[in-house]
């Protein structure tokens, strides 16, 4: 099975703090991505990364940065924490040229900023 | 922009069968995906159409048109453990965008 871990459950930070949340999958996976989930929002992709070394922007990039130094894990930066950013993160990791698109997603962040 | 709509709620009892409506306006198409949530956990993938059509999998069951830009997700002889929300997602080719959810409650 397919195993995504994400470094905290949950997690209270105060304005202006850098935080770093941590994604790893355990399926050499090359897709690997960072959600934020909102009521009636549902996910909206932060980042995504097709490679080590490699992210792209996704609808919400501001306010965030990410980081793939190995293939396996995927790390997401807020550099100055705002309340507006209080939310779950969710990260996901999918195989590149797999034809159903199947995101395995991490169990998530709650994220709290004070 | 990017936009799927799917509708917030729908009620149901046990052993009746729902469709889960998604439309969506997107720059670019591969594929509809389906992602099932309890409350508290992580989404899980349960079905992804390419191609128009409809693709089963037990007791649920996807549908696509490309040319009216919709799919709907079928679910047959609900259970109560079926309760959760469900999410259709588009990959765009350079993107995914989710939509909003539907909360599903089945009802004994």
């Amino acid at each position: 099975d397919v195993k995504v871990t994400q470094s905290s459950r949950y997690l209270v930070k105060r304005t202006g703090e850098k935080v770093f949340l941590e994604c790893v999958q355990d399926m050499d996976h090359e897709n690997m991505f960072w959600y934020r989930q909102d009521p009636g929002l549902g996910l909206r992709l932060i980042y995504f990364s097709y490679d080590v070394k490699m992210k792209e922007k996704g609808d919400i990039p501001e306010g965030y940065s990410v980081s793939r130094e190995k293939k396996e894990r995927f790390s997401l930066i807020l550099e100055s924490a705002s309340t507006n950013q209080t939310s779950m993160y969710l990260c996901a990791s999918s195989l590149e040229g797999a034809n159903t698109d199947t995101q395995y997603f991490g169990p998530g962040t709650r994220l709290t900023v004070l | 922009g990017q936009s799927l709509e799917q509708p917030s709620e729908v009620t149901a009892v046990e052993g009746a069968i729902v469709q889960i409506n998604c439309t969506y306006q997107t720059s670019g198409f591969y594929g509809l995906s389906w992602y099932q949530q309890h409350d508290g956990g992580a989404p899980t993938f349960l079905s992804y159409n390419a191609l128009d059509g409809l693709e089963e999998t037990g007791r649920f069951s996807s549908f696509l048109s490309r040319s009216d830009s919709y799919g709907y997700l079928l679910l047959q002889e609900l259970q109560m453990k079926d309760s959760a929300s469900y999410f259709c997602a588009v990959h765009g080719g350079q993107n995914f965008v989710f939509g909003p959810g539907t909360r599903l409650s089945v009802l004994p």
